[in-house]
């Protein structure tokens, strides 16, 4: 059955460095997603991105959140100057296009934890 | 505010209890709703999902919910629990394109 991978599983970095997540989402999907889950909170909406642009976005995205589908596969967040506050698990979900409700189910990856020193 | 609420955030029950696990939400109209399991150390999986018909909806692993319009719930249910439940569970509600979780409910249950 495909699934969505994400890599890396964990990853640590010092506070102001550039990181980027990166995702591959299932083959036939269209639309993409990022989430994030602080320790101990809730599972919360970053961006959505349809078409090569990014079709809806949370306060949290703020500019140091970036996007991108750089090939035909990947799906990449871009935090560029990570804060200590940006320390969760980064979850990637995707979904195909269909004109059916059934269609609304996101298929999320394992995540990756990014640790933030 | 589009806002998704479980009732319970630790609930600790015996093998072969029964379950349910409470969820509103605040949107008044038509939603998609789901609950999602996440295993220790494992990724968010899909329980089951209600987007219309039948209000009682039947799920992986022996779990069910019900989608209660006037009261704008989506309770989670299992007439018996085991082990290898033990993980936490979302409730979540599509707003348009987004999934917006409540906070999430920790089981435990005990052998």
């Amino acid at each position: 059955e495909p699934e969505v991978t994400q890599t890396p599983s964990h990853q640590v970095t010092q506070m102001g460095q550039e990181v980027i997540l990166r995702c591959v989402p299932i083959s036939n999907h269209l639309y993409f997603y990022w989430y994030r889950q602080i320790l101990g909170q809730k599972v919360e909406f970053l961006v959505s991105f349809y078409n090569n642009e990014i079709s809806e976005k949370s306060e949290i995205f703020d500019d140091q959140f970036s996007v991108e589908r750089p090939d035909g596969s990947n799906f990449t967040l871009k935090i560029r100057s990570t804060k200590l506050e940006d320390s969760a698990m980064y979850f990637c979900a995707s979904r195909q296009r269909t004109r059916t409700a059934s269609g609304n189910e996101q298929f999320f990856g394992p995540g990756t934890r990014l640790t933030v020193l | 505010a589009q806002s998704v609420s479980q009732h319970n955030h630790h609930v600790i029950l015996s093998e072969a209890a029964s379950l349910e696990l409470g969820c509103n939400y605040s949107y008044g109209g038509t939603v998609n709703l789901f609950w999602y399991v996440q295993y220790p150390g494992q990724h968010l999986q899909l329980l089951l999902k209600y987007f219309s018909g039948d209000p009682l909806v039947k799920g992986i692993k022996g779990f069910e919910a019900e989608f209660i319009k006037s009261k704008f719930s989506f309770n989670l249910r299992k007439p018996s629990v085991q082990w290898s439940d033990t993980a936490e569970y979302f409730c979540a509600v599509l707003y348009g394109n987004k999934l917006v979780f409540g906070a999430g409910t920790i089981l435990r249950v005990k052998s």
